[in-house]
């Protein structure tokens, strides 16, 4: 069972609709990421948040939008989104280095959330 | 940059055969190193990770790799397949001093006949 849970597994959207990805996990990561996967493809970087700042946006259009409310919680808003960005979306956490602690960054995945956009 | 080159992009092999999945490595220290496998429709799950010391690491599902720092190597084996093994495995790399940012190779995907 994974430790590290996405809703809804999966959303079908229109390019004018808006909604939205969430992702939780209870183990005290202090390390947030989103993820895009396609087909047969490693999932690539999109975000990476670290102690509830954004500290990497890996140049994703404005109409991915990601939130972190708190140390539990990753949003992704989506808006006005193309065909093309239909895919997997992965949320992960990991341990953030604390001083004096070796931090190896192995992630934790959800399952992920398969969005087609219409 | 650092980067991951897995040659095999598909691999088959009899369910109770010996495994190996290569996985090649470009950095310029010794990284932090992870096997993870993909099953369909799922999210990916960490089989192993290297950090320090013993350069053959066990993980779980009776998988083990061997980092070897002359070939920038990170292989992965398995001396017995099981038909539960069919799935994506994606080697990573990731900078001791990069926080948060980790590089995947392109994948490996493993059919395993009865």
């Amino acid at each position: 069972d994974t430790e590290v849970t996405q809703t809804p597994k999966h959303l079908v959207m229109g390019m004018t609709n808006k909604k939205s990805l969430k992702c939780e996990q209870h183990m005290g990561h202090r390390a947030m990421y989103w993820y895009k996967q396609k087909a047969k493809k490693p999932p690539e970087l999109m975000f990476v948040y670290s102690y509830e700042k954004l500290s990497i946006n890996e140049s994703v259009p404005s109409r991915f939008s990601p939130e972190c409310p708190n140390s539990s919680l990753l949003n992704l808003h989506l808006h006005a989104l193309q065909p093309e960005d239909s895919a997997l979306y992965l949320c992960a956490s990991s341990q953030e280095g604390l001083a004096g602690m070796i931090n190896t960054g192995e992630l934790f995945f959800g399952e992920g959330s398969r969005l087609t956009v219409l | 940059a650092q980067s991951v080159t897995q040659p095999d992009i598909h691999i088959t092999v009899s369910e109770g055969a010996s495994l190996e999945l290569r996985c090649n490595y470009s950095y310029g220290a010794t990284p932090y190193l992870f096997w993870y496998v993909q099953s369909p429709g799922q999210g990916l799950q960490l089989l192993l990770k290297y950090f320090s010391g013993d350069t053959l690491v066990q993980g779980i599902k009776g998988f083990e790799a061997e980092f070897k720092r002359s070939q920038s190597s990170f292989n992965l084996r398995k001396p017995s397949v099981h038909w539960s093994d069919a799935a994506e495995y994606f080697c990573a790399v990731k900078g001791r001093s990069n926080a948060g940012k980790s590089t995947f190779g392109d994948g490996t995907t493993l059919t395993v006949k009865p």
